[in-house]
């Protein structure tokens, strides 16, 4: 099975930064991740998918990159709404992992 | 709009099984793969099962495979999870989730999920 390894597992900031998360498959998936965002006591919400591809209606504030084993997700300036836990998921092939989880917290 | 929801949760002995349904709307259900995932009470998300827009295809991760059967009747818009045999570490909210495309290895996300069932297995 693809392990994916997500760094930090949480990290504190504030309205206005720029934050970015880290997500290392443990051999190559080429492009083939997703990223949610998931509010506690809420369901998983898509927001990147095919690393880079962003989501119908979801802010352009939010962007994927990388390919191969290294991916990110980049936050350009966190509003108050995006503080929530993410995750990344191979897609490359059965069974599909995710990552362990980062929780992004008001600092 | 386009909806998951699922039911059939509940408290249930180990051993013993249960069966949960995902009523789908909104969109043309027999077109797209549906997977089952699901998250025990303070952890990350495990994906559990995948099964085809057709249902000839399903794949299961190897925690659930041979306990648990993944099924669809598309002429009710529905996807279930039997889950037999429980263990008290299939305790979780179970989310039923649209695949981006209908086959069930496609590389596509998920991109449409259910509010989740939850399943304590408890004696």
């Amino acid at each position: 099975d693809i392990q994916m390894t997500q760094s930090p597992s949480s990290v504190s900031a504030s309205a206005g930064d720029r934050v970015t998360i880290t997500c290392r498959a443990s051999q190559g998936i080429s492009s083939w991740v997703a990223w949610y965002q998931q509010k506690p006591g809420k369901a998983p919400k898509l927001l990147i998918y095919a690393a880079s591809s962003l989501q119908s209606g979801v802010p352009s504030r939010f962007s994927g990159s990388g390919s191969g084993t290294d991916f990110t997700l980049t936050i350009s300036s966190l509003q108050p709404e995006d503080f929530a836990t993410y995750y990344c998921q191979q897609a490359n092939s059965l069974p599909y992992t995710f990552g362990q989880g980062t929780k992004l917290e008001i600092k | 709009q386009v909806q998951l929801v699922e039911s059939g949760g509940g408290v249930v002995q180990p051993g013993r099984s249960l069966r949960l349904s995902c009523a789908a709307s909104g969109f043309t259900f027999s077109s797209y793969a549906m997977h089952w995932v699901r998250q025990a009470p303070g952890k990350g998300l495990e994906w559990a099962a995948v099964i085809s827009y057709d249902g000839n295809n399903k794949n299961y991760a190897d925690s659930v495979k041979g306990r648990f059967t993944i099924s669809r009747d598309n002429s009710k818009n529905t996807l279930y999870l039997q889950m037999n045999s429980l263990r008290a570490e299939d305790t979780a909210v179970y989310y039923c989730a649209r695949d981006g495309g209908p086959d069930s290895s496609g590389h596509d996300a998920l991109d449409i999920w259910g509010q989740g069932t939850m399943v304590t297995v408890s004696s």
